[in-house]
C-alpha cells in the first residue's frame, strides 16, 4: 500500500522565518509528486515533480525531489501571514490515471 | 473558465438518510476523483470516473457508496442510510490529461 508522512505535523512561525516542511513516500511505482496548499476550502495545486534534484520554484516557494531517498521538501522563504494553511504532500503511482495518495499535511501557522 | 463546482458545499443529514453530493468538473474535463477528508486526517481516494464509467472504486467502502458520473450533467456521489462516521469534508477533483487534478471546494457532510 502506497504511504505518505509529513512532518512536522504542525508548525507556528514569525513573520519573516523560513520553513521547511518534509514529506517522504513508499509508492509501488512511482509518477510523480504533488504538493497542495489547503486554507479551509479547496486544496490549491503548487508543484508536481517528476526527476530528482530538480528545484521547482514559485516566488518564495520551492521544493526538490529526492527518488533515492524517497523525499520531498518545501521551502518557503520570507514567510506571510497569508501563508498559514495546511501543506499537503501526495504521490501519484504510475498506474495509468492519476488517483493520488495524500499525507495528513502540515499545518502552518505564521504569526505577525 | 469555471473551476471544479461542488455542491451543496454543506449537507445536514440525519442518520439513516441518503446524500446526494454534486461534482460538476472543469470545463474539457472528462476524469472526476472523489476524496474524503475525515477530521485530522487526509484526504483518501474513493473513486476515479470518466463519463458513464467507473475506473477505479478500490478506495469506496463497499456498502451503501455508489458513484456515477453520467453522459450529461454532473458526477454523483450517492451515501445511502447515512450514519455518523460519515461525517466528513468529500472533495472532488478534476482532470484532463496532466496529473495533477483540480480540486472543487468540497462538499462538508454532517451526520447528526
Amino acid at each position: 500500500e502506497d504511504k505518505v508522512v509529513q512532518s512536522p505535523l504542525s508548525l507556528v512561525v514569525h513573520e519573516g522565518d523560513t520553513v521547511t516542511l518534509n514529506c517522504s513516500y513508499e509508492v509501488t511505482n512511482f509518477r510523480s509528486l504533488l504538493w497542495y496548499k489547503q486554507e479551509k476550502k479547496a486544496p490549491t495545486f503548487l508543484f508536481m515533480l517528476t526527476s530528482s534534484g530538480i528545484e521547482k520554484k514559485s516566488g518564495r516557494l520551492s521544493s526538490i525531489l529526492d527518488k533515492k531517498e524517497l523525499f520531498s521538501i518545501l521551502n518557503i522563504t520570507a514567510t506571510q501571514t497569508g501563508d498559514s494553511a495546511v501543506y499537503l504532500c501526495a504521490v501519484e503511482p504510475n498506474s495509468g490515471y492519476s488517483t493520488l495518495t495524500f499525507g495528513k499535511g502540515t499545518m502552518l501557522l505564521v504569526s505577525p | 473558465n469555471a473551476g471544479v463546482m461542488q455542491n451543496p458545499r454543506h449537507l445536514v443529514r440525519r442518520r439513516g438518510q441518503e446524500a446526494r453530493l454534486r461534482c460538476s468538473p472543469m470545463k474539457g474535463h472528462s476524469h472526476v476523483y472523489w476524496y474524503r477528508q475525515l477530521p485530522e486526517e487526509g484526504l483518501k481516494f474513493m473513486v476515479y470516473l470518466q463519463k458513464e464509467n467507473i475506473i477505479d472504486e478500490s478506495g469506496m467502502p463497499k456498502e451503501r457508496f455508489s458513484a456515477e458520473f453520467p453522459k450529461e450533467g454532473p458526477s454523483i456521489l450517492r451515501i445511502q442510510q447515512v450514519v455518523r462516521g460519515d461525517s466528513a469534508a468529500y472533495f472532488c477533483a478534476s482532470s484532463a490529461w496532466v496529473p495533477e487534478a483540480f480540486f472543487g471546494q468540497g462538499t462538508r457532510l454532517t451526520v447528526v
